[in-house]
């Protein structure tokens, strides 16, 4: 079955440094996809990131990168020069088998990042 | 529409009542998802479309969540004899190759 495990549950940056959110997965596929949400506040879920399997790049979205290391099954966000909106709740999700063949996503219990001045 | 749409946003009932909960996906996307999310954890599945055939209701708790998409676009999540421990956020989601997207999601609490 598959997992996605976030081992930290709450995470600090001072504004303007990088940070790291950690995700592994477990899944016996070849094929998935990986995904990060944004939850701030508000309650909105937030697409951010999407990385494939079977994608040699890593995925970049403006601020967002996803560091993925398939070999160790993780799935890192970094989230560069981090802003006081970056503030929010931020889940990993997978989902196996090809993107666009639909799927349910599986999500992680979520990271609370806090942004200080 | 420009978003995914869900109403109600809020909806108190009461226990033992049905509750019908409604979702609009993003004009054109084929997939649709039903999501559950408690407070404080991440969204747990429910089930899924692509059009309208349900593809995957393996999350649905028990006989009395069921969901439709007669005609592949708008859905509704309906929840018979509503208990409390139904109380949650109830989240639709779509994609069409990009996302999935999430609406704003239902509140729903059941007294």
């Amino acid at each position: 079955a598959q997992k996605i495990t976030q081992t930290q549950p709450g995470m600090f940056v001072q504004e303007k440094e990088a940070v790291t959110l950690d995700c592994t997965y477990d899944t016996s596929d070849q094929s998935y996809g990986l995904f990060w949400y944004k939850q701030p506040s508000s309650g909105e879920m937030i697409f951010l990131i999407y990385q494939g399997s079977y994608d040699e790049q890593n995925a970049t979205e403006g601020r967002y990168s996803l560091n993925f290391q398939k070999a160790r099954k993780s799935a890192n966000l970094v989230i560069s020069a981090s802003q006081l909106g970056d503030s929010a709740m931020y889940f990993c999700a997978m989902r196996e088998a090809g993107y666009n063949q639909g799927g349910k996503l599986i999500f992680g219990q979520g990271t609370e990042l806090s942004v200080k001045p | 529409g420009a978003g995914v749409s869900q109403s109600p946003r809020y909806k108190v009932t009461k226990r033992g009542q049905d509750v019908a909960l409604r979702c609009d996906p993003i004009s054109g996307h084929v997939s649709l998802y039903w999501y559950r999310q408690a407070l404080g954890q991440g969204p747990e599945f429910l089930t899924y479309f692509n059009y309208e055939a349900q593809q995957d209701k393996s999350g649905l708790p028990n006989d009395r969540f069921s969901a439709e998409r007669p005609e592949g676009s708008i859905s509704t999540l309906t929840i018979q004899r509503t208990e409390q421990r139904d109380s949650a956020m109830y989240r639709c989601a779509s994609s069409n190759g990009q996302g999935p997207f999430f609406g704003s999601g239902t509140q729903l609490s059941v007294l």
